[in-house]
């Protein structure tokens, strides 16, 4: 089984819809948890950062961290063609030393 | 800050030739990271270091090389290419007091044939 499973899409919306993201996981000790928007032939960037369990909000993106399901989600509202990218999610652990576990990314498309 | 860069951006390499990929950041990180993004297979960690002096292997280091001499350089070693080093190179760093967050390069793409 792997870390993190991540379905990797494509995924594609008209403009101004949500989009909804997700992730799960199988290990426990995971308490750190980001979302990277990776742009065609560009690197990673961070997008959100959660730690434990909970929301976070920031403008149009909301990540949800549900640790007794082991499932972690990234919200967009009002999705716009700009959005169009590869979300990866990652996350990490106390005991995971220095590795981060990524998804294999989704793929989405906002359509105008 | 130009935050981390990557050189080069695209390379082609012969079977068995050797290269180097060079990795930079100003942002005084202590940790930084080599990935390898292949299709459909997500973020593999290559080698890492917490500072200058200091690295460890992550999950798929055979064939790789790294040396950490200063805290702004972390260059990747190719020692003898493969048809399987094929992929998408990635060189991210961290501040020590946020280690939960990664700052990425532009990456390096690199074709062996």
């Amino acid at each position: 089984q792997k870390e993190v499973e991540q379905d990797p899409g494509p995924l594609s919306v008209p403009e101004g819809a949500i989009v909804s993201l997700n992730c799960t996981y199988s290990n426990s000790a995971f308490q750190y948890f980001m979302w990277y928007r990776q742009y065609s032939r560009k690197g990673p960037e961070l997008l959100m950062y959660t730690y434990s369990s909970g929301n976070k909000e920031d403008g149009r993106f909301t990540a949800q961290v549900d640790k007794s399901s082991k499932y972690i989600s990234l919200f967009i509202r009002d999705s716009q063609p700009s959005d169009s990218a590869t979300y990866l999610c990652a996350m990490k652990g106390p005991n995971t030393g220095n590795q981060f576990y990524f998804g294999t990314g989704t793929s989405l498309t906002v359509i105008p | 800050n130009a935050g981390v860069t990557q050189t080069p951006k695209f390379r082609i390499l012969k079977i068995g030739q050797s290269m180097t990929l060079q990795c930079t950041q100003d942002m005084n990180h202590n940790y930084m990271y080599w990935y390898r993004q292949d299709p459909g297979m997500g973020l593999k960690l290559i080698y890492y270091s917490v500072g200058a002096g200091i690295t460890d292997k992550g999950e798929v280091p055979n064939g790789y090389n790294v040396s950490r001499s200063t805290t702004e350089d972390f260059p990747l070693r190719l020692e003898l290419a493969a048809p399987s080093q094929t992929s998408v190179y990635f060189c991210a760093s961290t501040r020590l007091a946020n280690r939960e967050t990664q700052y990425f390069g532009p990456g390096t793409r690199l074709l062996v044939l």
